[in-house]
Formats: C-alpha cells, structure tokens, sequence
C-alpha cells in the first residue's frame, strides 16, 4: 500500500511569512496526526483528526498555527506568522482508528527552516 | 503529564557488539509502547510494539522489554550491523495519546 505522503520536503522561510504543509495519508486511514520534532527532541502531537473532526488540538499554538481536514482525507497545516522557534520537522501520520494500538504509520515529514 | 526519557541520547559501538537502549517513564498506567526507528531525513518506522499486559516482544535480532511497575522499557538489538545506525524512538500510549521519548542517536563501526 501507499505510505502517507507530504510536502513540501524542505522549506525555509523567514519568520514573520506564512507556510502550509500538505499531507495525504493512507487511503481509509480515519485518523490522521500532525507532530512537531524540533531538532534533538521527540515528535510531540500539534493536532488529531478522526475523519474530519478534531479529537485533539491541546498543544497547538492557535495564535498562529491552523490545521484542517476537510473531506476527512488529506490535511493542511498553515502557519502564521511563523517564528524563529518554528523550526522544525513536521510529521505527519494516520493510523485505521484512534483506538488501535500500533498502527501508526508515518510520513517522511516537512523540514521548516525559519530565518 | 507523561514524560518519557531515554537514555543514554547517543551510542556508537563497533559492530557485532549487542546495543541496550533505554526508556523509562513517569504514567504507568499505559496502553501500550512502541519502539521506532528514525533515520535521518525520514519519518518513523514502528520496530516492536508491546501491550500493558505483555512482558516482551521480539522480532528477529530485536526484543524489547517492558516493566510498566516501574515504569521502564529496553531495547535489545544482538550483534549489531552498520545498517542498524539511526536514532531509536520509545513512544508511550495513555488515552489515545502517544507520548515520544527524545530518542537515542545509535552509530554502529565498520
């Protein structure tokens, strides 16, 4: 099967500009993850969907970061106006349903650069 | 508040030698943990995933372990190769959420 693709691969931008990532998970995949992995850290989860429906968006900075799924298949993550401290990998992943264990598929993910 | 913390956050061993990864968290009341694999410029790949009501996991040279009383978890990867360079992730489950330790950078010597 196809694995979750995103793009674009690499970005830099300076700060205060605007950005979005794309991604398109598994085909059927109800629940789709964006994490955020700043060098030398672990991914931490921005936002879930299940279908198009938020399940969680605790950790994302809504001041400036948005996310949707519209269709409940792929995702866009906009941010703006985008800060230093932005830089970073975004991974995005989906999984069958939030409730399975260890399904977790990911992407290659989105190297932001912001300067 | 999970927290998760691997240590040590890198290791280089020459290859043939058997590599012990760390993990270790604070919330034991789990779903389960996951160990992945990242190698550099690419997303992650789940290596062993172990259930609350399981005590280990193997697949292959990999077995991983889980002590969830204590809160603990290693990764045993036998005589190691250089295509086992990369960094390891330990990922715990609680209410859905999967909670991600720092990770540890593994190099393995030709």
């Amino acid at each position: 099967e196809a694995g979750v693709a995103q793009s674009p691969r690499y970005k830099i931008i300076e700060k205060r500009q605007s950005v979005a990532f794309w991604c398109n998970p598994i085909s059927g995949h109800a629940t789709l993850y964006w994490y955020q992995q700043i060098l030398g850290q672990g991914p931490k989860l921005l936002i879930q969907f299940q279908n198009n429906g938020v399940v969680d968006d605790s950790q994302l900075p809504k001041d400036r970061f948005s996310a949707e799924r519209l269709k409940g298949v792929d995702s866009t993550l906009k941010i703006q106006p985008a800060k230093l401290e932005d830089s970073a990998v975004y991974l995005c992943a989906s999984s069958p349903n939030h409730a399975l264990p260890g399904s977790y598929t990911f992407g290659s993910g989105t190297r932001l650069t912001v300067v | 508040k999970q927290e998760v913390t691997q240590i040590p956050a890198a290791l280089s061993v020459p290859e043939g030698e058997n590599l012990v990864l760390n993990c270790s968290f604070t919330d034991s009341a789990i779903y389960n943990l996951q160990w992945f694999r990242q190698d550099p410029g690419k997303g992650l790949t789940s290596l062993l995933l172990i259930q609350s009501s399981q005590r280990e996991q193997t697949s292959g040279r990999l077995n991983a372990s889980l002590d969830k009383s204590s809160g603990r978890s290693t990764l045993y990867i036998a005589a190691s190769q250089p295509g086992d360079s990369a960094t390891y992730l330990c990922a715990v489950r609680n209410d859905y959420k999967l909670s991600f330790g720092a990770g540890t950078t593994v190099t393995v010597r030709a």
